[in-house]
C-alpha cells in the first residue's frame, strides 16, 4: 500500500539550514513533490523532482531522493523567518495520484 | 490572472444541511480534485476528475458528491450524511496526462455549527 511518513516538527534558527525528511513506501512512485502551506492558505508547489534523479536544487532549495531506501529529504539553505510554515511531501503513483505525508511544521526562531 | 478559486473562503453549515464549496479554474487543466485537511494533519483525496464528465471517489468519498458539467468547474457538496464535516478543503488541478504538477486553491473552511 501507499504510505508517507513525515516527522512532525522541526525547529531551527534563523541563518542555519533546515533539513526536511520523507519517507515513502511505493516503489513505483514516478515524482516526488514538497509542498509548503501558510496558515490557513492552500499549498504552494515548492519544487518536485523525477524518480529517476537522485538530486535537484533550485536557489536555496535542495531535494535529495534515496530511491533504494524511499528516502526524500528538502534542505533549504540560510532559512528565514518566512520559511516558517508547514512542509508536506507528496508521491505521485500510478492512476496520477497524489499521496500525501502528515506534513512537518518548519518554525524558525529569530 | 491563471489559477484556482476556491469560494467561498469560510462557511458555516448547520447540522442536517447540504452545502457546495465551488472550485473554478481557468488553467485549462484536465483533472481535477478535491482534498479533505483535518487540524495538524495530512491531505486526504475525496473525489477527482480526470475528464469533464466523469469523476471517481477517493479514500474518503462517504457523505460528499460532485458534478464534473464543465472542464473549470469542480463543486463539492457536503451533504447531511457527512458526519463530521469540520475541516479545510482544498481543490487542486492539473494538466493532461503529460501534466507534472497539481496546483491548488487557497481552501475553504467548513465549520458545523
Amino acid at each position: 500500500g501507499e504510505d508517507v511518513e513525515q516527522s512532525l516538527f522541526l525547529s531551527v534558527r534563523e541563518g542555519d539550514s533546515s533539513v526536511i525528511n520523507c519517507t515513502y513506501t511505493d516503489s513505483s512512485s514516478t515524482y516526488l513533490y514538497w509542498y509548503k502551506q501558510e496558515p490557513g492558505a492552500g499549498l504552494q508547489l515548492l519544487t518536485y523532482i523525477f524518480s529517476n534523479m537522485d538530486m535537484k536544487q533550485d536557489q536555496r532549495l535542495t531535494v535529495l531522493l534515496n530511491k533504494k531506501d524511499k528516502h526524500l529529504s528538502l534542505r533549504i539553505a540560510d532559512t528565514q523567518t518566512g520559511d516558517s510554515a508547514i512542509y508536506f511531501c507528496a508521491e505521485r503513483t500510478a492512476g496520477n495520484m497524489l499521496t500525501f505525508g502528515g506534513g512537518t511544521r518548519l518554525m524558525v526562531k529569530p | 490572472d491563471g489559477g484556482i478559486t476556491q469560494s467561498p473562503k469560510y462557511l458555516f453549515r448547520k447540522e442536517g444541511q447540504n452545502v457546495t464549496l465551488s472550485c473554478e479554474q481557468n488553467l485549462n487543466h484536465d483533472a481535477m480534485y478535491w482534498y479533505r485537511q483535518d487540524p495538524g494533519q495530512g491531505l486526504r483525496l475525496i473525489y477527482y476528475s480526470q475528464i469533464v464528465n466523469d469523476f471517481q471517489k477517493g479514500d474518503i468519498a462517504e457523505g460528499y458528491s460532485v458534478s464534473r458539467e464543465k472542464k473549470e468547474s469542480f463543486p463539492l457538496t457536503v451533504t447531511s450524511a457527512q458526519k463530521n464535516p469540520t475541516a479545510f478543503y482544498l481543490c487542486a488541478s492539473r494538466e493532461g496526462s503529460s501534466g507534472n504538477t497539481i496546483y491548488f486553491g487557497e481552501g475553504s473552511w467548513l465549520t458545523v455549527v
